[in-house]
């Protein structure tokens, strides 16, 4: 059975830090990848997929087979980036039941 | 734009009484989820809906049961509520195709409590 590991609860991060926030994964297939992110009294959303090879909000994500990890970074923490962070990991392409790490909160510290 | 919508944002239930959490999507999506929300734990999956009338046990299905008797509704079923049923319970639903996996949309919710 497939496993998120997300290893840090919380990372706090200054304005203007870089930031990544760390995701592995134990899954021997190819596993399609995405982050989930929560801000403040919103709906859990989704942030980008590693198929997209996109950049959201600044963010971005590279699928590391060799380390099964899918760390998703940004050069520069703005505030308004404080939120919980979860990964998340599908065995295959086109089966829709995911599982979900246990999520990162970061914070921002103005 | 996809909208998910739960009955409740907030419940509070005895122990032992029957609860009924009711998600409704409106953009035809073929798969509903029923999670669980809680600190340190993330999301766990409780039961999962392919298609009407057809669902699969999730990682955590014990003491839930589900329904899905249209397209657009799925309910969550708790028999006989617990007091660690207590959590936040998030619905998502989402489309469903052979060659990806698509994005889930989140419903906002339902915070249960039981006392």
């Amino acid at each position: 059975a497939q496993r998120v590991t997300q290893p840090e609860k919380l990372l706090s991060v200054f304005k203007g830090a870089p930031v990544e926030l760390k995701c592995n994964y134990s899954y021997s297939g190819s596993p399609e990848l995405f982050w989930y992110v929560q801000y403040s009294r919103q709906r859990l959303q989704l942030l980008l997929r590693h198929i997209s090879r996109e950049s959201i909000k600044g963010f971005t994500a590279d699928l590391n087979k060799g380390e099964t990890s899918f760390h998703l970074k940004k050069p520069f923490a703005q505030e308004e980036d404080s939120a919980m962070y979860y990964c998340a990991l599908s065995p295959r392409r086109g089966y829709q039941k995911v599982t979900f790490g246990t999520g990162t909160k970061l914070q921002v510290i103005p | 734009d996809v909208k998910v919508t739960q009955s409740s944002r907030y419940l509070v239930k005895r122990t032992g009484e029957k609860v009924f959490l009711e998600c409704v999507q409106d953009m035809d999506h073929e798969n509903m989820f029923w999670y669980r929300q809680d600190p340190g734990l993330g999301l766990r999956l409780i039961y999962f809906s392919y298609d009407v009338k057809m669902k699969e046990k999730g990682d955590i299905p014990e003491g839930y049961s589900v329904s899905r008797e249209k397209k657009e509704r799925f309910s969550l079923i708790l028999e006989s509520a617990s007091t660690n049923q207590t959590s936040m319970y998030l619905c998502a639903s989402s489309l469903s195709h052979r060659t990806g996996t698509y994005e889930q949309y989140f419903g906002p919710g339902t915070r249960l409590t039981v006392t």
